[in-house]
């Protein structure tokens, strides 16, 4: 089946700096992806959806100038938050919409643990 | 409004019994499409089932089935033969065709306890 590979799986940064989260389609092109977040025992929230060659969608209450995404190509978004804070601390996840096979489902990343400190 | 509605936080369930997961959703989008993934301690989303609105028959996966009332809005997951390895956070989720932009929300979960 279609794998995701998102990377870091877990990254401990300080106050004030900035963390990139890839999210790459391995075997297939996406031309949607979507970034979500989630905080413990909570469920997944959109934070935005990413389109190859355009600028991302956020959703309501998403920082797009603390969250920046970008989707420079069909098998590649990043997830860019910039000047961490504590409270940026979560478990960020994203997903990819195949580009014209199935597209009943998104495939899923493993996630990233964001601990800010 | 929530647009996915999981009403059960907690539900236990004994070894090799069966064991439904309810979910009831909200749209007038006409075409849609309905999701179970199942979201294990490791916190990877694992695809389980899915339901489209315009499908006729109720969707099965091995031991997963998808009980889809569309008049009731509801797309309730009946796993058969609970395993141990069942234990886990499941999600049921929407994704709305023509006004979603084929986003995917996803509802508040259920935890799921199997007991040996």
């Amino acid at each position: 089946g279609a794998v995701v590979s998102q990377h870091p799986s877990r990254v401990i940064c300080k106050s004030g700096t900035s963390v990139k989260i890839e999210c790459r389609s391995l075997d297939f092109q996406a031309t949607t992806m979507f970034w979500y977040r989630q905080f413990p025992k909570q469920s997944l929230m959109l934070m935005a959806t990413s389109n190859e060659g355009s600028k991302a969608t956020y959703e309501q209450g998403v920082e797009k100038d603390k969250f920046l995404i970008n989707h420079a190509s069909l098998t590649l978004s990043t997830l860019t938050v910039t000047s961490a804070h504590p409270e940026d601390s979560s478990f960020y996840i994203c997903s990819a919409l195949p580009y014209r096979v199935n597209n009943e489902k998104l495939f899923f990343g493993s996630g990233t643990q964001l601990s800010v400190l | 409004a929530q647009k996915i509605t999981q009403t059960q936080p907690g539900m236990f369930v004994q070894e090799k019994e069966a064991v439904t997961l309810d979910c009831t959703y909200d749209t007038s989008d006409p075409s849609y499409g309905l999701f179970w993934y199942k979201q294990p301690s490791s916190g990877e989303m694992i695809f389980l089932i899915y339901q489209g609105s315009y499908d006729q028959q109720n969707a099965t996966e091995g031991r997963y089935s998808l009980n889809f009332q569309k008049a009731r809005k509801s797309a309730n997951l009946v796993i058969s033969a609970s395993q141990l390895g069942d234990s886990a956070m499941y999600f049921c989720a929407m994704r709305e065709d023509n006004t979603g932009g084929f986003k995917t929300i996803f509802g508040a979960g259920t935890r799921l306890f199997v007991k040996a």
